[in-house]
């Protein structure tokens, strides 16, 4: 049980062009998602969190607007990179919390790169 | 000063070897600590809980320290499949009740035959 589904996995795109990235919560009901990323030989940085029906909480420094965040059902998140720009390349991994709420699953991570 | 500060390694040794982990943690109101592992360009994933009385699963021992603020990983009989990189993650409660996970840059493993 407790299986996330991240996809893509792996996204190549143009400069400026925008990229969506869904998670689902396969077998649970996810009241709240999280996105992080992960720069080569970094920590895992929190992005934003967020919350089935309502906006999302963004950590100190993400921009809200280039990062936009979806969390319209209890299953399924998504993250948009509007414009992106090759400083937009890292490793970005959901993770899904259900009624035990200091357990976070997590998805299998998108790796992705701007050209 | 990091959240939660690790030595990057990386550790190198061989089967067999015991090798330890450490990690300290800045916020002493952190209410839950965890070991996870990474594989190279993978998801963390949880190796396990960490509480004040020690907690064992087979080869591998946790153990926190809350006065000094401080956590530990004992690998005990290493094995190949063990390289990895250990995350030393901490649990902050946020206001909203949410919360909200800590994680440090990382101690690399490599065990070599």
């Amino acid at each position: 049980g407790a299986v996330v589904s991240q996809h893509p996995s792996w996204v190549i795109c143009k400069s400026g062009t925008s990229v969506k990235i869904e998670c689902r919560s396969l077998d649970f009901q996810a009241t709240t998602m999280f996105w992080y990323r992960q720069f080569p030989k970094q920590s895992l940085m929190l992005m934003a969190t967020s919350n089935e029906g309502s906006k999302a909480t963004y950590e100190q420094g993400v921009e809200k607007d280039k990062f936009l965040i979806n969390h319209a059902s209890l299953t399924l998140s998504t993250l948009t990179v509007t414009s992106a720009h090759p400083e937009d390349s890292s490793f970005y991994i959901c993770s899904a919390t259900g009624l035990a709420k200091n357990i976070q699953y997590f998805g299998a991570g998108t790796r992705l790169s701007v050209l | 000063r990091k959240e939660v500060e690790q030595d990057p390694g990386p550790f190198n040794v061989p089967e067999g070897a015991t090798v330890a982990f450490n990690c300290t943690y800045s916020n002493s109101a952190s209410q839950s600590f965890f070991w996870y592992r990474q594989d190279c360009r993978k998801e963390p994933k949880l190796l396990m809980s960490v509480y004040s009385s020690g907690n064992e699963d087979g080869r591998f021992t946790a153990q926190l320290n809350r006065a000094s603020q401080y956590i530990s990983l004992l690998i005990r009989d290493s094995k190949l499949s063990d390289s990895a990189t250990y995350l030393c993650v901490v649990n902050l409660l946020q206001a909203g009740g949410y919360n909200k996970l800590i994680f440090g840059a990382g101690t690399r493993l490599a065990v070599h035959p």
